[in-house]
């Protein structure tokens, strides 16, 4: 099955500077990567996701890089504000049975201090 | 709220007890899944349905857990005879999914703690 992996786990970042998250996929056959906002005690919220046949999307202040060669995509989030402080979850997922189930990295704590 | 709605929001019970969650999805939304995420860690897949099918089901999902959704709307997970180690917050999502992926929507989810 697929194994995401995400780093870091916690970053800091001063309000106004970038915010870059990385994660990692094990299978070739991915073709979704949404990435979730979670804020403490409140549901994951899709802020962005990327298709593979795209390798960049953006949104505002947020953008994803998607790399299928490296089997890498990344979450740009530029001049943070303190309300951008959530943890953040990249995920794949391959649609080959119709589930499109999501496998999840473990999650990075963005903090951004004003 | 058009959401998808998680019932109760927060269950206490006693090792061993049976409990059921309830999800009312996005009502267009075809497709449900069920998710636990423990603390720390990001949500696992437990099982979903297209419609009222239950179409595929994770190993996590051991023979105590039972997943329905009768009429392809709303959906119920029980979990039989409770360990600590079910403790965990059980989110349901729904999706369209038909043709291209699409994102989910999460509910808020169930915090269920095993005493």
């Amino acid at each position: 099955g697929e194994n995401v992996e995400q780093h870091p786990s916690t970053l800091s970042v001063q309000e106004g500077d970038s915010a870059v998250i990385k994660c990692t996929y094990s299978d070739s056959a991915s073709n979704y990567f949404p990435w979730y906002k979670q804020e403490l005690g409140k549901r994951p919220q899709l802020i962005i996701d990327i298709r593979s046949n795209v390798g960049e999307k953006k949104d505002q202040r947020i953008a994803v890089t998607l790399n299928k060669t490296a089997k890498h995509f990344s979450l740009h989030i530029t001049e943070t504000q303190p309300e951008d402080s959530a943890v953040y979850f990249c995920a794949a997922s391959y649609d080959q049975t119709g589930a499109n189930n999501l496998f999840f990295g473990t999650g990075t704590r963005l903090t951004v201090i004003p | 709220d058009t959401g998808v709605s998680q019932d109760p929001r927060h269950k206490i019970t006693k090792r061993g007890q049976n409990v059921t969650f309830r999800c009312d999805p996005i009502s267009e939304h075809n497709r449900l899944y069920w998710y636990r995420q423990t603390l720390g860690q990001g949500p696992e897949f437990l099982t979903y349905f297209q419609n009222e099918a239950q179409l595929e089901k994770s190993r996590l999902l051991s023979d105590r857990f039972s997943a329905e959704r009768p009429k392809g709307s709303f959906s119920t997970l029980e979990i039989q005879r409770t360990e600590q180690g079910d403790s965990a917050m059980y989110l349901c999502a729904s999706s369209t999914g038909t043709g291209p992926l699409y994102g989910y929507t999460f509910g808020s989810g169930t915090r269920l703690t095993v005493v």
